[in-house]
């Protein structure tokens, strides 16, 4: 199976902060990668698919770029109801797998 | 309204059989890719089996943590997918989401979660 890898697992940040987060594939997934928000208590999210399409009504901050197996989400202007966990999922060979996970809370 | 509502989840024992249902309204589950995706307590997210839609004939995929064990069938006529949860392990315990996959992307909508916890 595709081993995926975020970093960092968390870190603390500002509203109005630009946030970058990583995530690395262990074998390439071509442009098969998308990104969920997960609030406490909430389901996830998908914000961004195909490595950088904007999920239909996601805010335009949020931005995805990478190929391969580097990967990165980049928040602009971060807003308090960003504060979350991000995943990274590849879905381009089975079993589909989802990266650790990192949390982004309140300086 | 598009709207996907997970159910049947609760305590049973190790070694115990559950089964969990995911209704879908406003849209047509059959004619999407449909995924069950589990979350342990305080955990992340685990991928755990995907039904394709019709045009795929309903092909199964599963991880290998669940494969064997956990099967995914779906009810056009309820609009449902199923998760038969068989021989359940104290490790399963997580909340079940199903979430929707329309072609050319992934987990585009998800239901709220059901509960399931294995415990004696």
């Amino acid at each position: 199976a595709i081993r995926m890898t975020q970093s960092p697992s968390s870190f603390s940040a500002s509203t109005g902060d630009r946030v970058t987060l990583t995530c690395r594939a262990s074998q390439g997934v071509r442009s098969s990668l998308a990104w969920y928000q997960q609030r406490p208590g909430e389901a996830p999210k998908l914000l961004i698919y195909a490595t950088s399409t904007l999920q239909s009504g996601v805010p335009s901050r949020f931005s995805g770029s990478g190929s391969g197996t580097d990967f990165t989400l980049t928040i602009n202007y971060l807003q308090s109801e960003d504060f979350a966990t991000y995943y990274c999922q590849q879905y381009y060979v089975y079993p589909f797998t989802f990266g650790p996970g990192t949390k982004v809370d309140m300086k | 309204e598009e709207q996907l509502v997970e159910s049947g989840g609760g305590l049973v024992q190790p070694g115990g059989s559950l089964r969990i249902s995911c209704a879908a309204s406003g849209f047509t589950s059959s004619e999407h890719s449909m995924d069950w995706v589990r979350q342990a307590p305080g955990e992340g997210l685990e991928w755990i089996g995907r039904v394709g839609n019709k045009a795929s004939r309903y092909t199964t995929q599963y991880a290998a943590s669940v494969e064997g064990r956990f099967t995914i069938s779906t009810d056009d006529s309820k609009n449902s997918v199923y998760l038969q949860m068989n021989s359940l392990k104290t490790e399963d315990t997580a909340v079940y989401y199903c979430s929707r996959s329309p072609r050319g992307s992934i987990g585009d909508f998800w239901g709220q979660g059901t509960l399931v916890t294995v415990s004696s």
